[in-house]
């Protein structure tokens, strides 16, 4: 069956500028998680949406990022007055839910910041 | 919070002969351990993991061992081939639906 998709899968943009990445979880996936790759960080958490429960934002880096998930489905990250140092690769996973270990990610979106 | 350390960074081997690479974390509450492979331009993808019930588990060519005591966990990859060459990452989590705590990767060449 189809996996995670992410779109764009590349993004250039200008310093100052807000962004949205999209993340189509694999349909009956009840989580969602959003993880950021960079060069000098690694692989990083960012946030996690379950069912209807509140989300775990505990690893968004600062209030110009924010997330929300609509009809328990796609998700949006958006990143307000974008930083160079927020250019990364933005990954998203899906899981099938409580009680469920493995989580599957997507393509991950290229962010470049000028 | 958990961190997870990974060795070595990078990892050369012939095709045929045999890789490892280790992981050791810090929480003793983290009960999941994937290994996910990452190819170029392309985002992680799961091949194997275990859960801290079980010391061993395999799959084909690849196999990984858990040592809950010391807190460390291994991959191993037998008779590589060259499609092996990627970057692997292992990961940690504390329960199922936790986020995973990543390795800093471990890139593998596998020369012909």
């Amino acid at each position: 069956g189809a996996g995670v998709s992410q779109s764009p899968s590349n993004k250039v943009t200008e310093k100052g500028k807000d962004v949205e990445l999209r993340c189509d979880p694999i349909s009956g996936h009840t989580a969602l998680y959003w993880y950021r790759q960079s060069l000098g960080q690694g692989l990083e958490f960012l946030i996690y949406f379950q069912g209807n429960s509140a989300p775990d934002k505990s690893g968004l880096p600062s209030d110009r990022f924010s997330a929300e998930r609509t009809g328990g489905s796609v998700s949006t990250l958006t990143i307000q007055r974008t930083q160079q140092e927020d250019s990364a690769v933005y990954l998203c996973a899906s899981s099938l839910g409580v009680g469920s270990y493995e989580q599957y990610f997507g393509p991950g979106t290229r962010l470049t910041v000028t | 919070g958990e961190n997870v350390e990974q060795h070595p960074s990078t990892l050369s081997v012939q095709e045929g002969d045999s890789a490892v690479i280790k992981c050791t974390y810090s929480d003793s509450a983290s009960n999941y351990f994937p290994w996910y492979k990452q190819e170029l331009g392309k985002g992680p993808q799961l091949i194997i993991d275990i859960r801290s019930n079980v010391g061993e588990k395999k799959d084909q060519r690849i196999a990984v061992t858990l040592n809950k005591t010391a807190k460390h966990f291994s991959l191993h990859i037998t008779e590589t081939q060259p499609e092996d060459s990627a970057v692997y990452f292992c990961a940690a989590s504390a329960a199922a639906g936790n986020k995973l705590t990543f390795g800093g990767g471990t890139r593998v060449l596998v020369k012909p």
